[in-house]
């Protein structure tokens, strides 16, 4: 059973530019949730999608966006990049997320550079 | 104050003790309790899901939880240069987030 898969790994942007990125969940699962990795707050929870509908949302400004298509795969986009904004993108997905307490899978994250 | 207070380490011991990692949450009605095993530049792994108070065991890991003190401890017996990562605790809140904690860097020494 392949695993979450994030695309693309790697990717250097340039301040003030957009970027999106793309996950595509375990086969079966429903629930896509995305979180920012950086060294100083780690692991921060972005939004939950859940049958093309954004159920959670943590604290993050409205230039963090994202979707879900109805074969679950996912995407997020970050408009008016920012220097901070540098860091790991995690995707995770879940049968039918945290309100159930389902086990979510991680990917191995896009890696964003923003200079 | 934090939702999950996790010392970020490094914490570093030679290969073959046991390793004690742990988490304190503020929130009682925090239910569900995860350990995540994070190797540099790769995502987080689900190591172990527990729900109630007590022990669990795989291997050669155990996870502890002790709701009464809002504590979760994660022990690493007969550790290997292998176990060398990043270790999370994650737990859910009650609007259904996972939260997690700083996570705590093992090295283990051969």
């Amino acid at each position: 059973k392949a695993g979450v898969t994030q695309t693309p790994r790697y990717l250097i942007k340039t301040r003030g530019q957009q970027v999106t990125l793309s996950c595509s969940p375990i086969s079966g699962h429903r629930s896509v949730s995305w979180y920012q990795q950086t060294p100083g707050q780690g692991l921060q929870f972005l939004f939950e999608y859940f049958s093309e509908t954004q159920r959670n949302k943590g604290n993050f400004p409205g230039r963090f966006s994202g979707r879900q298509f109805s074969n679950s795969r996912s995407e997020m986009n970050v408009s008016t990049l920012e220097l901070g904004d540098s860091a790991l993108y995690l995707c995770a997905s879940s049968l039918a997320g945290g309100s159930s307490g389902n086990t979510i899978y991680f990917g191995e994250g896009s890696w964003l550079t923003v200079v | 104050q934090k939702e999950v207070e996790q010392d970020p380490g490094p914490l570093s011991v030679p290969e073959g003790a046991i390793v004690s990692l742990n988490c304190t949450y503020s929130n009682s009605a925090f239910q569900y309790f995860m350990w995540y095993r994070q190797y540099s530049r790769k995502g987080p792994e689900l190591l172990m899901y527990t729900y109630s108070s007590g022990n669990k065991e795989d291997g050669r890991f155990t996870a502890q939880v002790d709701k009464s003190s809002k504590y979760i401890s994660l022990f690493i017996r007969d550790s290997q240069p292998s176990d060398s990562a990043t270790y999370l605790c994650a737990l859910y809140n009650q609007g259904g987030k996972l939260i997690f904690g700083q996570g705590t860097e093992l090295s283990v020494k051969p």
